[in-house]
């Protein structure tokens, strides 16, 4: 079946260092990739997503490149700032069928000033 | 445009009781999917419904009932609850469109403790 493994947390950085979150996966057809980001007390957030092969996914300073090569999407960010604390969810899905999304176990990001 | 809402936003259950779960949306999606979230463990499915009166398992369907009897609206139930029911309910909904790319919109989720 689909899965997704992502690097467990917690992470803790200082302010405007480079992250990464390493996310591989295996699916059975082709999937559809995505990052959600989990704010204290909230719901889940897309982030960004990639459709295809090198496709290169990009939103508020964070980006992700689609490796098929690799089975890989890991998440980057130049310079993280205290505001991106939160929980950080790898998913994928395959576009038959329920669409439903499967899950990382999630990797929570501490930033400190 | 309240996007995906649910009620309640806590809850606290004894072994054996029942309640529902609702989830609103109001963006006129075809597709809904109920979650739970536990420490570790991302989210997992746990019913779906590709549209207005249908169904369907998910990957952890079992002590949940579902209903979809109006499109914006996607009931979760438990008949009996037990204490590994207690987690983070999420509701999602998403729209008719590329296969596979979607985005799912989630709610702000549900707590739910049963003793």
């Amino acid at each position: 079946g689909d899965s997704v493994t992502q690097m467990e947390g917690p992470v803790t950085l200082s302010e405007e260092a480079f992250l990464t979150i390493n996310c591989t996966y295996t699916a059975t057809g082709y999937p559809s990739l995505f990052w959600y980001v989990q704010y204290p007390g909230e719901g889940l957030q897309l982030l960004l997503k990639a459709t295809k092969a090198d496709d290169k996914g990009s939103n508020k300073g964070f980006e992700a490149t689609y490796r098929k090569e690799t089975t890989s999407f890991h998440l980057e960010k130049g310079s993280v700032q205290v505001s991106d604390s939160a929980v950080y969810f790898c998913a994928l899905s395959v576009g038959t069928g329920r669409r439903a999304l499967t899950f990382g176990s999630g990797t929570r990001l501490q930033v400190q000033p | 445009n309240a996007g995906v809402t649910q009620t309640p936003k806590f809850r606290v259950l004894k072994t054996g009781q029942s309640m529902t779960l609702l989830c609103a949306q109001d963006m006129n999606h075809e597709y809904m999917y109920w979650y739970r979230q536990d420490p570790g463990m991302g989210l997992r499915l746990i019913h779906y419904s590709v549209g207005e009166g249908t169904t369907a398992k998910g990957e952890v369907p079992d002590g949940y009932n579902v209903s979809r009897l109006k499109k914006q609206n996607f009931l979760l139930g438990l008949e009996s609850a037990a204490p590994s029911q207690t987690s983070v309910y999420f509701c999602a909904s998403s729209s008719r469109g590329a296969l596979g790319a979607n985005e799912q919109f989630f709610g702000p989720g549900t707590r739910l403790t049963v003793l």
